[in-house]
């Protein structure tokens, strides 16, 4: 286990709702990447919080918006749904003190839109 | 053309077998290297990160990296049933990690 924690596991919205989706990080941990994952495909990265400012954004419309709390969990904030936005939708975090990039998955909120 | 490519499978290999799982990547500024397990419907399992070029070796695992090739692979050995998962190789410079689609890869008993 990676000590990293996402909820809800599974979630069902209809087309036009918002979702808002949570991410508690490993202890020691001060940074919080997200990704979306669709079927048979590899994680696309929607974009980074470190010390409570967005660090760096994937090809995702204005829509999908996140947050990071001072005890570095996040939510990941998704207006408008479409068809396509169904998928798992994956928290990792990491630590600026060993490198950004060395992420830790946590199992995934799954997202069906209807 | 996308910055991962790695081919889906899916592969099949039987039990005790080395297996080698490898990727390409175009992108130069890549420095961190990565391979994740999945299992199904979890989120994936850091298994191993390289910086830079070389080799890494973790009990029955290996990672290599060539920058002068943008080639990356990984190698199991004495492959276990257990092994069964998607594998998934990652590149990135300092923040995001870019991942190839996966690979399918079934040990059969």
């Amino acid at each position: 286990e990676t000590g990293v924690t996402q909820s809800p596991t599974h979630l069902i919205k209809t087309r036009g709702q918002q979702v808002t989706l949570r991410c508690s990080s490993q202890s020691g941990h001060n940074t919080v990447s997200w990704y979306q994952q669709a079927l048979g495909q590899g994680p696309q990265f929607i974009f980074q919080y470190y010390r409570e400012e967005e660090n760096g954004r994937g090809n995702f419309p204005p829509r999908f918006s996140g947050l990071q709390f001072p005890n570095y969990s996040s939510e990941l904030n998704v207006n408008a749904l479409e068809l396509d936005d169904s998928a798992l939708y994956l928290c990792a975090s990491s630590t600026a003190a060993i490198a950004k990039n060395i992420q830790y998955f946590g199992a995934g909120t799954r997202l069906s839109v209807l | 053309q996308k910055e991962v490519e790695q081919d889906p499978g899916p592969l099949s290999v039987p039990e005790g077998a080395i297996v080698s799982l490898n990727c390409t990547y175009s992108n130069s500024a890549f420095q961190y290297f990565m391979w994740y397990r999945q299992y199904s419907r979890k989120g994936p399992e850091l298994l191993m990160y390289t910086y830079s070029s070389g080799n890494k070796e973790d009990g029955r695992f290996t990672a290599q990296v060539d920058k002068s090739s943008k080639y990356i692979s990984l190698f199991i050995r004495d492959s276990q049933p257990s092994d069964s998962a998607t594998y998934l190789c990652a590149g990135g410079g300092n923040e995001k990690l870019t991942f190839g689609t996966g690979t399918r890869l079934t040990i059969i008993p």
